[in-house]
């Protein structure tokens, strides 16, 4: 059974530019959660989706940044006219379902915006 | 809100010798406590977690932690640390009301000397 993948494992992007960010949840899980650590720091909560559904958003920040979990595909994160505050490592978990525990977590995707 | 602190930033230890790495929360429920370990440049591995039962958990490795309900804390522990064990660790912890985000600390460097 694979792990979650995430893809690319690293971006590099201008300023201005936009960044997607692929993440395949483990077989069978239809729950994705995103997360981003800044450099020498903890992850912080962005986004929780389910198919078609943002369950939970509260860690998104209000301009330029998006998820989505299509019916079929991967979850995208999308983050348009990227600034260099925007470098950053960002993470995808994903779950069985709602009530489980742990959240499996892909390699990342490390983005740096020059 | 909930919140976690990892109050040391690096703990040193010889190889050999007990690792211990803090961690306190804060919750408005029961909590749900986790311990992700991070190697470089690499997503995160789950190590162990707490949900409820038997104060004393054991888990990948080697590691164990205890939970302590009085004193709200949920320390990671390892009676003989490996060279192999130096890496970055998170404590997360969820609380079920708040829904299914995890919010994690910010992590401790784990440095084992031969």
């Amino acid at each position: 059974n694979a792990g979650v993948m995430q893809n690319p494992r690293h971006l590099v992007r201008r300023r201005g530019q936009e960044a997607r960010l692929r993440c395949s949840p483990m077989k069978g899980h239809s729950h994705v959660y995103w997360y981003r650590q800044l450099p020498e720091e903890g992850l912080k909560f962005m986004v929780y989706l389910q198919k078609e559904n943002i369950i939970d958003e509260s860690g998104m920040p209000k301009e330029r940044f998006s998820a989505e979990f299509p019916k079929e595909g991967p979850s995208i994160l999308r983050i348009q006219q990227v600034v260099r505050g925007d470098s950053a490592a960002y993470f995808c978990a994903s779950s069985p379902w709602q009530e489980s525990d742990e959240q499996f977590f892909g390699p990342g995707t490390r983005l740096t915006v020059l | 809100a909930q919140s976690v602190a990892q109050p040391e930033d690096q703990v040193n230890v010889a190889e050999g010798n007990p690792l211990t790495v803090k961690c306190t929360y804060s919750v408005s429920g029961n909590p749900y406590l986790f311990w992700y370990v991070q190697y470089p440049n690499r997503g995160l591995q789950f190590l162990l977690k707490y949900i409820t039962g038997d104060n004393l958990v054991k888990g990948s490795y080697g590691f164990e932690a205890e939970f302590n309900k009085s004193q709200t804390s949920f320390h990671l522990k390892k009676p003989s640390a490996l060279v192999s064990d130096s890496a970055l660790y998170f404590c997360a912890v969820r609380d079920k009301a708040a829904g299914n985000k995890l919010t994690f600390g910010g992590g401790t460097r784990v440095l084992v000397k031969p």
